[in-house]
């Protein structure tokens, strides 16, 4: 099984921030890297697929990069909205693991 | 309009059984690969079980042997039978799937339906 390891668990930073969420594969999954982001009480939302596609609709301050075993998602300018759990996932082979998750929180 | 939407929560004893549905609507659930997603209170995405549009399934290490999903594609809807339910099991179940041919994220969720296992 493919394991995927996010960093770090949680964050505080200030709106007009610039973050970055890492996520490590234990092994290859070429570019079947996608994130999502949940807050409190609602469904999970798929902001970027195969590594560094944007989802429809999401706004331009997100990217993604890496490839491989490594990855990085990157929120240029922090707005309030933003302020929410980011979960990266494989989708390379089954089981189709997640990362534990990373909490952005208000300084 | 293009969603899924899960039923059959409930509060269940330990050892119990519960089938979960969820039910598609503007597209078939034979074209896509179907998954079963659950979040425990307070933690993060555990994926469950994925079936594939040609049939192969897979389950998570936690409830192998225990759950079963399936579909009917004349309901066109995806379901999730559960066996000998645990504690650890209690969770927002989430349907999630693709809609958009050849990537693999998973972008159209359903609200989720609550199962909890206590007696």
């Amino acid at each position: 099984d493919i394991q995927m390891t996010q960093s770090p668990s949680s964050l505080s930073a200030s709106v007009g921030d610039r973050v970055t969420i890492s996520c490590r594969a234990s092994q290859s999954i070429k570019n079947f890297l996608h994130w999502y982001y949940q807050k409190p009480g609602k469904a999970p939302q798929l902001l970027i697929y195969s590594i560094s596609s944007l989802q429809s609709g999401v706004p331009s301050r997100f990217s993604g990069s890496g490839s491989e075993t490594d990855f990085t998602l990157t929120i240029s300018g922090l707005q309030p909205e933003d302020f929410a759990t980011y979960y990266c996932q494989q989708t390379y082979s089954s089981p189709l693991t997640f990362g534990g998750g990373t909490k952005v929180e208000i300084k | 309009e293009v969603q899924v939407v899960e039923s059959g929560g409930g509060l269940i004893q330990p050892g119990g059984s519960l089938r979960l549905s969820c039910a598609a609507s503007g597209f078939s659930v034979s074209d896509n690969y179907m998954n079963w997603v659950r979040q425990a209170p307070g933690k993060g995405l555990e994926w469950v079980s994925v079936v594939y549009s040609g049939g192969s399934v897979y389950y998570a290490d936690s409830v192998k042997g225990r759950f079963t999903i399936s579909r009917d594609n004349s309901k066109n809807t995806l379901f999730l039978q559960m066996n000998s339910l645990r504690g650890e099991d209690t969770a927002v179940y989430y349907c999630a799937t693709v809609t958009v041919a050849g990537q693999y994220g998973l972008d159209l969720w359903g609200q989720g339906t609550t199962v909890t296992v206590s007696s």
